[in-house]
């Protein structure tokens, strides 16, 4: 596709619900980045992606995140049991290399998620 | 741990005038640093790039500059206009992992 796309682009959550966020990466890249953005704040990375393999995931703030990439493209980051902390826009971000110097990433509209 | 910081957190300048936002880091071991746009409620525009390898670099009014041994990094905005006023945000890439470091952004209003 001609860019990052990312679905839903808002959702509100009851706490307690789950929520599963989707993002499409840019056709042939390998790189795949989630942020997270808090209103007013810079994004903070949650988690990496080389094709399938999730190489960093530690930036998930608890067990009740999960990210996979089963076929080295489309992406999901599912949360469970929703908490009002949550609420934040969630970024999706691409590259066609492996991270490197010339490394520039692609982003996504982000995901707005409110939790009630 | 490497820290991104930017200062001012906000800025308001009459249309036409040159301006410049600062971006500073810690640890200088990075493999570049980033310049994106953000408008409310959109995305991330990625504006430019700099390798560690790099001083600077331009795109149309746009030129970023790097100096890692003092850790910092300045986006140098000429003849502003009212379509500038959004979020800059500065990120560096550190070469130890793959977790890019985020400053919170200089919110730029351009005023007509």
């Amino acid at each position: 596709g001609a860019g990052v796309s990312q679905s839903p682009r808002y959702k509100v959550a009851k706490r307690g619900q789950d929520v599963a966020l989707r993002c499409d990466p840019i056709s042939g890249h390998v790189s795949l980045f989630w942020y997270q953005q808090a209103l007013g704040q810079g994004p903070e990375f949650l988690t990496y992606f080389q094709n399938e393999a999730q190489l960093d995931k530690s930036g998930l703030p608890s067990d009740r995140f999960f990210a996979e990439r089963p076929e080295g493209s489309v992406s999901t980051l599912k949360i469970q049991r929703t908490q009002q902390e949550d609420s934040a826009v969630y970024l999706c971000a691409s590259s066609y290399r492996l991270a490197g110097a010339d490394n520039e990433q692609f982003f996504g509209p982000g995901t707005r998620l409110t939790v009630l | 741990k490497q820290e991104v910081t930017q200062i001012p957190a906000a800025l308001s300048v009459p249309e036409g005038e040159n301006l410049v936002l600062n971006c500073s880091f810690t640890d200088s071991a990075i493999y570049n640093l980033q310049w994106f746009r953000q408008d409310p409620g959109k995305g991330l525009t990625s504006l430019l790039l700099i390798q560690s390898s790099q001083r600077e670099q331009t795109s149309g009014r746009l030129n970023a500059s790097l100096d890692k041994s003092s850790g910092r990094s300045t986006l140098y905005i000429a003849a502003s206009q009212p379509g500038d006023s959004a979020t800059y945000l500065c990120a560096a890439f550190p070469d130890s992992n793959y977790q890019l470091i985020w400053g919170a952004g200089t919110k730029l209003i351009i005023k007509p």
